[in-house]
This record gives structure tokens, sequence and C-alpha cells, in this order.
């Protein structure tokens, strides 16, 4: 079993939908990262959480360290937010979940 | 502010050559650096730790003679690939501990070994 777990796989969604991306890990950790991959490779951090929830414009990251879940959430998601969605997780070193894969048509 | 800039994004390279790849934090100093290896719809994988001035920490499984790493200043990670194979042949990114959000990522390098 992958210490860090994502759902779903993959995700398609039309363009306005409310999208949610879910993680789920069983290691002890520091933090954890919500990133976003574009199809050319390029990684961005869009969030790093050790409790509680976070907001940045359309997206939203909540964690709930007693159940070691975590959730990102899009509203009104757009086709430009097509990308892989990756949570990592760290303590000493980072783990990475297997990525979700959206993909949002207009 | 917090940006690593890394380079090259794509090489082609030779069997049996070496490849460096660069990554370097433009806006603040990073001690410690991180490189991943990630295949063909798969994860990110971690090949190793550096630490500026000392000697990088590798994962299981990760040959350091073949994946050499150097971390000679606060603001400089250099990885080189040496005597590369096509089975190298993947995507290279780092990352640096900054004190913004956590990391920081590079851009990445895509390595294709002919």
């Amino acid at each position: 079993k992958n210490e860090v777990e994502q759902s779903p796989q993959n995700l398609t969604a039309q363009e306005g939908e409310f999208i949610t991306i879910n993680c789920s890990y069983s290691v002890g950790i520091s933090a954890l990262h919500w990133l976003q991959q574009h199809p050319g490779g390029g990684i961005v951090s869009l969030f790093m959480l050790s409790s509680g929830k976070k907001k940045h414009g359309r997206l939203i990251a909540t964690i709930n360290i007693q159940e070691k879940h975590s959730s990102l959430h899009i509203t009104a998601s757009h086709p430009r937010d097509s990308a892989v969605y990756i949570c990592a997780v760290n303590n000493n070193d980072m783990r990475f979940g297997a990525g979700t894969r959206l993909t949002v048509k207009p | 502010g917090a940006v690593v800039s890394q380079h090259p994004s794509r090489v082609i390279c030779k069997s049996g050559t070496s490849v460096k790849i660069e990554c370097r934090s433009l806006d603040f100093q990073a001690t410690t650096m991180f490189w991943y290896r990630q295949f063909p719809k798969q994860s990110l994988m971690l090949m190793a730790t550096s630490n500026e001035g000392s000697k990088a920490t590798y994962e299981q499984g990760v040959e350091k003679d073949k994946f050499l790493i150097n971390h000679a200043s606060l603001t400089l990670s250099t990885l080189t690939v040496t005597s590369a194979h096509p089975e190298d042949s993947s995507f290279y990114i780092c990352s640096a501990r900054n004190r913004v959000n956590g990391y920081t990522f590079g851009s990445g390098t895509r390595l294709t070994v002919v």
C-alpha cells in the first residue's frame, strides 16, 4: 500500500463544475502539499497545509490531521485548470501520491 | 519570490555520454535541494537530497556514482547523469525549501538518451 493515496486517478468535468480531489496518507507528517503539474511537466506548489483550510482564488485545500485526509477543491472549474494534481506529504522528505489527471471540457 | 530556475528544459544525448542539469534558486538561499525523477505516467520519486557544502543523501536504489550531485553554493545544485543509457531517459526535476510556502520546484528537464 502506498503511503499517499489519491482519488480519483482521472477526472473529467465540464467547465463550471465543482471539483474535489482526495488524498489519504498513512504516515506521520509535518505538512501536506498540493502540487499542480502541467502537460509540459512543470510543477507549481499550490498549497502547503499543516492544519485546517486554505483558500487561494478558486482553489480550496483542507486537511484533517486526525483522519489523515486532505481534499483539494476547485470551484467554477475552467479548461485551464486541466492538469495533474499531486498530493505530497513531508516529514524529513517528500512522498508523492500518484496524481489525479483532471480534464475540464469547455 | 522563491523561484527555482532549472536548465536545460530538454536534452537529447547519446548513450554513454554525461549530462549536467542545473538548478538555481534565484531570490533565496537554498541550503537543501531535492532531486526527483518521474517516468511516464508515474509519480515523482525522490532520488537524493543535497545539502550545501556536504555530500548528498541518496535514496535506496539510486546509484550515487551514476547520478552525481553537487551543491557547492547556497543557490546552485547540479545533477550529472554519467554514462547515460536509454533507461535513464526520464523527467528530472529539482525542488528547494523556501520560507514562503515550503517548496519551490524547478521547471524540470526531459532527458532522452538515444
